[in-house]
């Protein structure tokens, strides 16, 4: 169960497109299309932005998309917005019945 | 809207024990897996446990198993997480949470977390 590849950190400026990467193996998330992606602010309980690799939950807004291309999904944040600092998880189904998390990004907007 | 309040969050020495729950509402419990998810101060996010609608199948991580156990009371709405053997590592914020739709898909709905600590 080794935790998902995710870069610490990474910024931008308002207005511009931002991608966070996730990369695992042929075990999850090359293996099913149960990708997920969470936003969390300080203190606060993570939020659902992404589920089943590019679906959006209602009311999640779609400057996040997501997508998938072999053992690597990513995040993108388009339009970025000062309330879009946070950090971001991805996380994967691995087909042991077991769901694994990535180590997390930390978004700067500059 | 979907309710999830965590309770039993603490104190407890090394080697000791503690059951923590989560009261869900607004929804229909009976129905849906749940999941435990866990955060040791400062770090990431690491899923710890899932149990199914019936409470017949339940699943962890191997930093848990043999020392967690996963239960439900669907009569009472209510999710639990009895913890033994706990180590200093297992301190952290324990969430619980309801998938969107399938047992594995993304996690919707989150409590507002229970801190554990475990310290002598």
């Amino acid at each position: 169960q080794s935790a998902l590849t995710q870069p610490a950190s990474v910024s931008g400026s308002p207005g511009q497109s931002i991608t966070i990467s996730c990369t695992g193996t042929s075990s999850d998330v090359g293996g099913y299309n149960y990708v997920s992606w969470y936003q969390q602010h300080p203190g606060k309980a993570p939020k659902l932005l992404i589920f089943a690799v590019r679906n959006r939950p209602s009311g999640v807004s779609n400057r996040f998309s997501g997508s998938k291309s072999g053992n690597t999904a990513s995040l993108t944040i388009s339009g970025l917005q000062a309330e879009d600092e946070a950090d971001y998880y991805c996380s994967s189904y691995t087909g042991s019945n077991t769901r694994v998390f990535g180590g997390g990004t930390k978004l700067t907007v500059l | 809207d979907v309710q999830l309040v965590e309770s039993g969050g603490g104190l407890v020495q090394p080697g000791g024990s503690l059951k923590i729950s989560c009261a869900a509402s607004e929804f229909t419990f009976r129905s849906y897996a749940m999941t435990w998810v866990r955060q040791a101060p400062g770090k990431g996010l690491e899923w710890v446990s899932s149990i199914s609608d019936s409470g017949g199948s339940a699943y962890y991580a191997d930093s848990v198993k043999g020392r967690f156990t996963i239960s439900r009371d669907n009569s009472k709405n209510t999710l639990y997480l009895q913890m033994n053997s706990l180590r200093a590592e297992d301190t952290a914020v324990y969430y619980c949470a309801k998938a969107y739709d399938f047992f594995w898909s993304g996690l919707a709905f989150w409590g507002q977390g229970t801190l554990v600590t475990v310290s002598s």
